[in-house]
């Protein structure tokens, strides 16, 4: 099975501009989570997406948002971007989102705000 | 909230050498608990995980951990390292059980195995 791949792999943007990443999920994998990580804050959750519902959130402002389609393809959206949202952003994905599952990770997409 | 905390930034060995991370997390309820692994360039893969009966679970790589429920700990352990087991290392926790996906990780543990 081919794993979870994101979209794009780098991305440089300025300030005040808005970005949207992508990912598509393991087939069959129905849940789709994205994490932050950064070298001062490491990995944090952002969110979780489950049938097309976000099921859970972390601690991040409005301007991130993410919505999941019918094929469980997932996209994460972040909206007037400030020079702290440069990162890695990694998307997971797993079969059905239940605690012991595993999470599988994606590459990663490397945002540069500028 | 949760946490998770992780005693090592940093680790050196030599190869041969055996290694044991530690991880203590904060939550009183049922856990979840995980080691992911980043090796240099690749993507995070799961190490191990536990989630229910023998405390000591085996993972890849001959890599295996150990939940302590009453300490709040799930420590990492291989008898002895190889070069190639020079990566990042991240204990995380999920405690939404059936609710869904949270993982709250570590700050990491960087290893670095000397040839």
């Amino acid at each position: 099975k081919a794993g979870v791949t994101q979209t794009p792999r780098y991305l440089i943007k300025t300030r005040g501009q808005q970005v949207t990443l992508s990912c598509s999920p393991i087939s069959g994998h129905r849940s789709v989570s994205w994490y932050q990580q950064t070298p001062g804050q490491g990995l944090q959750f952002l969110f979780e997406y489950f049938s097309e519902t976000q099921r859970n959130k972390g601690n991040f402002p409005g301007r991130f948002s993410g919505r999941q389609f019918s094929n469980s393809r997932s996209e994460m959206n972040v909206s007037t971007l400030e020079l702290g949202d440069s990162a890695l952003y990694l998307c997971a994905s797993s079969l059905l989102g239940a605690g012991a599952d595993t999470q599988y990770f994606g590459p990663g997409t490397r945002l540069t705000v500028l | 909230a949760q946490s998770v905390s992780q005693h090592n930034h940093h680790v050196i060995l030599s190869e041969a050498a055996s290694l044991e991370l530690g991880c203590n997390y904060s939550y009183g309820g049922t856990v979840n608990l995980f080691w992911y692994v980043q090796y240099p360039g690749q993507h995070l893969q799961l190490l191990l995980k536990y989630f229910s009966g023998d405390p000591l679970v085996k993972g890849i790589k001959g890599f295996e951990a150990e939940f302590i429920k009453s300490k709040f700990s799930f420590n990492l352990r291989k008898p002895s390292v190889q070069w190639s087991d020079t990566a990042e290392y991240f204990c995380a926790v999920n405690a939404l059980g059936a609710a869904g996906n949270k993982l709250t990780f570590g700050g990491g543990t960087r290893v670095l195995v000397k040839p």
